[in-house]
């Protein structure tokens, strides 16, 4: 497709299981983000990608959150022993530039993550 | 104290009307001014960006940003129901990708 793609769309989850969440970018975009979204808290960053540097990961909340980017494209956020504060929209972003500003980045449609 | 303060609402408005959406912030040094809108179910679209202090128009929308006050603004002229989303301000003050969000404000725009 044309569009940043996020699988599954939605998950529900048990409490202190793990999950996976996955981001397939526009392709040649070379900077990808992850942000959280809970209801009135607007977008938490979560973490950024790069081309081939290190990622920023001074966004994710805790050692039970991380993600990695493979060949420089699909990314997978992983959240460990999942709590219920971690119910949120996951959003994933990619852009053809670092800066958001005057680069249009592209977000998808978000994986809803309830952990009950 | 949130760095970016944003009213979630909900905004209800007749179709028709000037709808004025707003945001202040704490950070001075902040220089890159965006809104961002989100229909439900989906991911947040760049709207309109602008740098520093000044108005932007783009159709039936303008952004105003007043660093003296920490305030921006969207307005939307001729709101349609079409226009009914989530809007969201987001600024930083790198150009870069750690951009503040503010919680969004909830328009409704009526037939």
């Amino acid at each position: 497709g044309a569009g940043v793609s996020q699988s599954p769309s939605n998950k529900v989850t048990e409490k202190g299981k793990d999950v996976e969440l996955r981001c397939d970018p526009i392709s040649g975009h070379t900077a990808l983000y992850w942000y959280r979204q809970s209801l009135g808290q607007g977008l938490e960053f979560l973490i950024y990608f790069q081309g081939n540097s290190a990622p920023d990961k001074s966004g994710l909340p805790s050692d039970r959150f991380s993600a990695e980017r493979t060949g420089g494209s699909v990314s997978t956020l992983t959240i460990q022993r999942t709590q219920q504060e971690d119910s949120a929209v996951y959003l994933c972003a990619s852009s053809l530039e670092r800066s958001f500003f005057g680069t249009e980045a592209f977000f998808g449609q978000g994986t809803r993550l309830t952990v009950v | 104290q949130k760095e970016v303060e944003q009213d979630p609402g909900p905004l209800s408005v007749p179709e028709g009307a000037i709808v004025s959406l707003n945001c202040t912030y704490s950070n001075s040094a902040f220089q890159y001014f965006m809104w961002y809108r989100q229909y439900s179910r989906k991911g947040p679209e760049l709207l309109m960006y602008t740098y520093s202090s000044g108005n932007k128009e783009d159709g039936r929308f303008t952004a105003q940003v007043d660093k003296s006050s920490k305030y921006i603004s969207l307005f939307i002229r001729d709101s349609q129901p079409s226009d009914s989303a989530t809007y969201l301000c987001a600024m930083d003050h790198t150009g870069g990708f750690k951009t503040i969000f503010g919680a969004g404000t909830r328009l409704f725009v009526k037939a």
